[in-house]
């Protein structure tokens, strides 16, 4: 149980465009999700929280309107890196709580972005 | 604010030798704390957590990890490794501040075995 898809697990884009990345709890209904971003061997970095049907709340430092972060159901969340450039590649990863109060998260298979 | 310190960002160790990944925090309020792997090109996946009670962790894999209030430690151990054991280690940490909701993770120490 408890299992987190990503998709696309790997994407390329041109430099201007955005990219759309999503975050699935497949055997649970999350009511938390966590948006990281993982650069080569370095650590993982907490962007925002998105609560379902609320906005997201970004840690200090992200710019919101870059990344913007859609939680519309307790199932899914997606994150959209807007007009991209190749400074945004990274290794974006994703994870959720079940519930309320939980203290545990699971993470998904992460999403490597390339931005040429 | 919190901080978690991984001092060995590499660890190299033969096969079927113990281990020991260190790890410390920063924070003296109460902790939650998590030890996660992370396989090349994949998300993590958790080893083991401490959450109150006994301060020996258990986890899978055959894990282990010891909790040190007083020297705000955290470290893992295995006492025997395999070549699959080979991959990325991160310390997580969250406390009372955010109401144990947000982890803060260190460095990550990259465990190498080789036969």
């Amino acid at each position: 149980g408890a299992v987190v898809s990503q998709h696309p697990s790997w994407v390329i884009c041109k430099s201007g465009t955005s990219v759309k990345i999503e975050c699935r709890s497949l055997d649970f209904q999350a009511t938390t999700m966590f948006w990281y971003r993982q650069f080569p061997k370095q650590s993982l970095m907490l962007m925002a929280t998105s609560n379902e049907g609320s906005k997201a709340t970004y840690e200090q430092g992200v710019e919101k309107d870059k990344f913007l972060i859609n939680h519309a159901s307790l199932t899914l969340s997606t994150l959209t890196v807007t007009s991209a450039h190749p400074e945004d590649s990274s290794f974006y990863i994703c994870s959720a709580r079940a519930q309320q109060g939980s203290y545990e998260q699971y993470f998904g298979p992460g999403t490597r972005l390339t931005v040429t | 604010a919190q901080s978690v310190t991984q001092l060995d960002s590499q660890v190299p160790v033969f096969e079927e030798a113990p281990v020991e990944l260190r790890c410390n925090y920063s924070s003296s309020v109460s902790v939650y704390l998590f030890w996660y792997v992370q396989y090349p090109n994949q998300g993590l996946q958790l080893l083991l957590k401490y959450l109150s009670g006994s301060t020996l962790v258990k986890g899978i894999n055959g894990f282990e990890a010891e909790f040190n209030k007083s020297q705000t430690s955290f470290h893992l151990r295995k006492p025997s490794v395999h070549i699959s054991d080979t991959a990325e280690y991160f310390c997580a940490v969250s406390d009372r501040s955010t109401g144990f909701q947000k982890l803060v993770f260190g460095t990550g120490t990259r465990l190498l075995v080789s036969p």
